[in-house]
C-alpha cells in the first residue's frame, strides 16, 4: 500500500539557518503531495502542497518539488526563525481518494535563537 | 470563517470507561473526515462522511469505535470500551469538494482532541 517516509527528528538548527526535511513515498498512480505543519498547541496547517510531477509548492519561504524518479518531496527553507519550530508532516493523497491522506511520522524541528 | 472546532481539548478517562469526541467542521463543508495519532507514529486514518453517510471507514481500528454525523453537521467519534493503545491525539478534518480538480479545497483540520487511557 502507499506509504509516506520522513526523517526522524528531532531535527534542532540555530536561526537563520538552512533546514531541509527528506520525505520519500511509495504509492501507485500519481498521488499529490503535501507538507502540513503544526505549531505547538494549535491544529494541522496545510504548509503546501503539488499535484503532478515537477511541481513545485512554495509558502512562507518554504519550498519542496514533487520528483517523480526519486519519489520524494522535500521540504526546504533558506533561513529559518524561531518561529517556524514545530512538527512538519509530509503526505500524500491517493489518486482515487482524495482527503484519505497518508502521513509520514512527522518531523519535530526545535529552531533557537 | 470559524475553524474546525473538536470538543473537549483534553480527556482522561480510565480503561473500560466511555469517551465520546465532538468535532464541528466548517460549515457548508460536506466532508468529514476522523484522524488518529498514537503517541510518536503517523497520523492514520480512520474514516470519511460525506454529509451524514460513510464513504469509507476501513482506517476503523475495530468494533469498539463509533463514527456519526448525524444530519451532516457535526460529528461524534464514541471509544466503547476505552483501552489504553486508544490513547493518541485525534483530528477531524473537513473539505468542502473531493473531486481531484478541487486542490483549492483542502482539508481544514482541528486541534485535536488528546485521549489519554490510564
Amino acid at each position: 500500500g502507499d506509504s509516506v517516509t520522513q526523517m526522524e527528528g528531532p531535527v534542532t538548527l540555530s536561526e537563520e539557518a538552512f533546514l531541509t526535511i527528506n520525505c520519500t513515498y511509495t504509492a501507485t498512480g500519481y498521488p499529490s503531495l503535501f507538507w502540513y505543519v503544526q505549531y505547538p498547541g494549535e491544529g494541522l496547517q496545510l504548509l503546501l502542497k503539488a499535484t503532478k510531477a515537477d511541481d513545485k509548492g512554495s509558502n512562507k519561504g518554504f519550498e519542496a518539488t514533487y520528483r517523480k524518479e526519486t519519489t520524494s518531496f522535500h521540504l526546504e527553507k533558506g533561513s529559518v526563525q524561531v518561529s517556524d519550530s514545530a512538527v512538519y508532516f509530509c503526505a500524500l493523497s491517493p489518486t482515487d481518494s482524495w482527503g484519505k491522506l497518508q502521513f509520514g511520522a512527522g518531523t519535530q524541528v526545535v529552531v533557537t535563537p | 470563517e470559524a475553524g474546525v472546532t473538536q470538543f473537549p481539548s483534553h480527556s482522561v478517562i480510565e480503561k473500560g470507561q466511555t469517551v465520546t469526541l465532538r468535532c464541528d467542521p466548517i460549515s457548508g463543508h460536506d466532508n468529514l473526515y476522523w484522524y488518529r495519532r498514537v503517541m510518536g507514529k503517523e497520523i492514520k486514518f480512520l474514516l470519511h462522511f460525506v454529509k451524514e453517510s460513510k464513504q469509507d471507514e476501513s482506517g476503523m481500528p475495530n468494533n469498539r469505535f463509533l463514527a456519526e454525523r448525524t444530519g451532516g453537521t457535526y460529528s461524534t467519534l464514541k471509544v466503547q470500551p476505552a483501552e489504553l493503545e486508544d490513547s493518541g491525539v485525534y483530528f477531524c478534518a473537513s473539505s468542502q469538494a473531493r473531486h481531484r480538480s478541487s486542490y483549492n479545497s483542502p482539508l481544514h483540520f482541528g486541534n485535536g482532541t488528546r485521549l489519554t487511557v490510564t
